[in-house]
Formats: structure tokens, sequence, C-alpha cells
């Protein structure tokens, strides 16, 4: 167990729709960070907050988006759902956004996209 | 532009043997080179991770190589168990960015 903490651990919606991936970072850690692990693309980096602010964007498309609250939970809107979206979403934690921090990974929000 | 090249995509292997995973990189501002290993159904784990100063770590059976020249890495799995099968991600990263960029991933298959 990392630690890191995502609900829901499924979710299955239609083409279209609206849905919220949540995170909750390791204790202590303030750097969150967000990636998509598809058959095609591998595990992509989406974005990365630290302490509530947004710090780096990677490939996310325009209908996601994210955001770090005070209490540094993280949560991945994604919206006008595709067919292509369907993946895994991983959320991972450090405790500072330093290269060589072991990042740490929840289990994963695993999207089916109808 | 995949940043971080790995290979071979698939790996099996008999039990004790010693796999190999081999990873090539562009950017030459990486510092920080791990590898995750990830089961089904969960999220990727650090197993090791090495910095370009270093041009070997070894922790238990696996060791990474490194060859900073070259720009490439690899995982190499000593005395393979069964337990060993999964997937293997090799990954690099840099201040200036610290997001992982990951390789495709090797699957990997010891059979017993």
């Amino acid at each position: 167990d990392s630690g890191v903490t995502q609900t829901p651990k499924h979710l299955i919606t239609a083409t279209g729709q609206r849905v919220t991936l949540r995170c909750s970072p390791r204790s202590g850690d303030l750097s969150v960070y967000w990636y998509q692990q598809s058959l095609d693309q591998g595990l992509q980096f989406l974005i990365q907050y630290y302490n509530g602010e947004e710090r780096a964007k990677g490939n996310i498309l325009e209908r996601f988006s994210a955001q770090q609250f005070p209490d540094l939970h993280s949560e991945l809107n994604l919206s006008s759902l595709e067919l292509g979206d369907s993946a895994l979403y991983f959320c991972a934690s450090s405790v500072a956004p330093t290269s060589g921090d072991t990042q740490y990974f929840g289990p994963g929000t695993r999207l089916t996209v109808l | 532009q995949q940043q971080v090249k790995q290979s071979p995509q698939s790996l099996i292997v008999q039990k004790g043997g010693i796999p190999i995973i081999n990873c090539a990189y562009e950017n030459t501002a990486f510092d920080y080179f791990p590898w995750y290993q990830q089961f089904p159904g969960k999220g990727p784990a650090l197993l090791i991770a090495i910095r370009p100063d270093v041009s070997e770590k070894k922790e238990g059976r696996f060791t990474i190589s490194f060859n900073k020249s070259a720009k490439q890495f690899s995982l190499h799995i000593m005395d393979s168990q069964p337990g060993d099968s999964a997937t293997y991600f090799c990954a690099a990263s840099n201040q200036a960015g610290t997001a992982l960029i990951f390789g495709k991933g090797t699957t990997l298959s010891v059979s017993s």
C-alpha cells in the first residue's frame, strides 16, 4: 500500500459526460501528479500540483482540468468524454517537486467511456 | 516525440534466468532514472533508481547499469522468480520538469 488513495476504483460513463476523479496523497506529501495509462500511449504525464498551485502541464487535453485543495487532495475533471478517454488514471504524490523525490502511485481509477 | 525508448516490449525467461530490459533517452538534462514495477490491477511501484553520476546500482536481485555517454540504462534481474512476472517501466526526469517520462513498458513472464 503506497499510502495514496484514489476514488472511485472504476467508473463507467457515456460519451459527452463529465466525471471527477479524486486523489488523496500520502501524509506529508505536498506534490501531486496525474498520469494517464492506455495500451497505445503507455503512461503519460498530465498535470502536476504543488501545495495547491499548478506547477507543470504535460499532455493534458483542454477538456481536462485539475485542482489541488487546501487539504492537499486533488481532483481531475474530465469533460465532454470521448471513447478514446477510456484509460487508467493514476495519481502519484511526492514530498516535494524535486527530481529524484520518489513518486508514490495510487491504485488508479479505471475509466470506461461507452 | 518519445523521449525514453524501452525494449523489449515483452520477455519470457525461465526461473533463475537473468532478464535484461534496456532503455535509451535523448534529453541530456535528465538527472534521475527510476524503474517502476507494475502488477495487474495495481499502480506502479518504485523498484530502484539511479543518478547519472553512478554507473551501477544494486538492490537485492535488481541492478541498474547506466552508460551516460551512450545515453542508455538497463535493468537486470538476477535469479528471476515467478513472482517477478510483471510489467516494468523505465523513466526519467529532470529538475526543470520533475514529472516522470516513462518508457512504453516491458511485460516480463518468468516461468517455473
